[in-house]
């Protein structure tokens, strides 16, 4: 197992403009989440799934905003109509199922700016 | 709601010496974990040590332990024999058992001075 990947690693896109991130959990992890992460700052939550079920999405995911993770395996989250604001690191993590106090395991990140 | 506070920005350390980072947390739960990750620049969240809320016993992994002091709700690191390597921003974090999320703090960048 590589881990968890996410693609691309950067992303610079034009305000106003759709973009779409990718994220492959550790086989056997249930459990997928996803942070947003600005500059010196710590991970936000924004979201997570246990297998295909999307179970919280927080406050800070606007309409703009939408995840999926189809068949319980890989993850997308959707970033529509993008603004300047949403220029940060997003980061996807998975873990065992909940409970067992499991570290999560995070992958790369993917880099988002929006100019 | 939980909340994790790390109230030290920055902090450095000569190569060799020992460090201790800062962390409070607040909570009502009973079952709950504590970790540390640290992230180096442009590169990924990597696990170093974590603990569970019902132990006493402090956790330790090589030259990394921690002093978790539950009733003050305190979970400092402490980093033992630094090196270069360990240069990175170190984010304390809650995990809910009951919640299934991990809660951050604002992270302590560490400096490794040689």
């Amino acid at each position: 197992d590589t881990g968890v990947s996410q693609d691309p690693r950067h992303k610079i896109t034009k305000r106003g403009q759709n973009v779409t991130f990718r994220c492959d959990p550790i086989s056997e992890h249930n459990r997928l989440y996803w942070y947003r992460q600005t500059l010196g700052q710590g991970p936000e939550f924004l979201t997570y799934f246990q297998n295909e079920a999307q179970l919280e999405k927080s406050r800070l995911l606007s309409d703009r905003f939408s995840a999926e993770r189809p068949k319980g395996s890989f993850s997308t989250l959707e970033i529509q109509r993008t603004e300047q604001g949403d220029s940060a690191m997003y980061l996807c993590a998975s873990s065992p199922t909940r409970g067992q106090g499991a570290a999560y395991t995070f992958g790369s990140g993917t880099r988002l700016t929006v100019v | 709601a939980q909340t994790v506070t790390q109230s030290q920005p920055e902090m450095s350390v000569q190569e060799a010496e020992t460090v201790t980072l800062s962390c409070t947390y607040d909570t009502s739960e009973s079952d709950y974990y504590l970790f540390w990750y640290k992230q180096p620049p442009s590169r990924q969240m990597i696990l170093v040590i974590r603990q569970e809320a019902y132990k006493q016993q402090n956790a330790t992994e090589n030259r990394f332990s921690v002093n978790f002091q539950k009733a003050a709700k305190s979970f400092s690191l402490k980093i033992s024999d630094s090196q270069l390597g360990d240069a990175a921003m170190y984010f304390c974090a809650y995990y809910s058992s009951n919640t299934g999320k991990l809660i951050f703090g604002q992270g302590t960048t560490l400096q490794v001075k040689p």
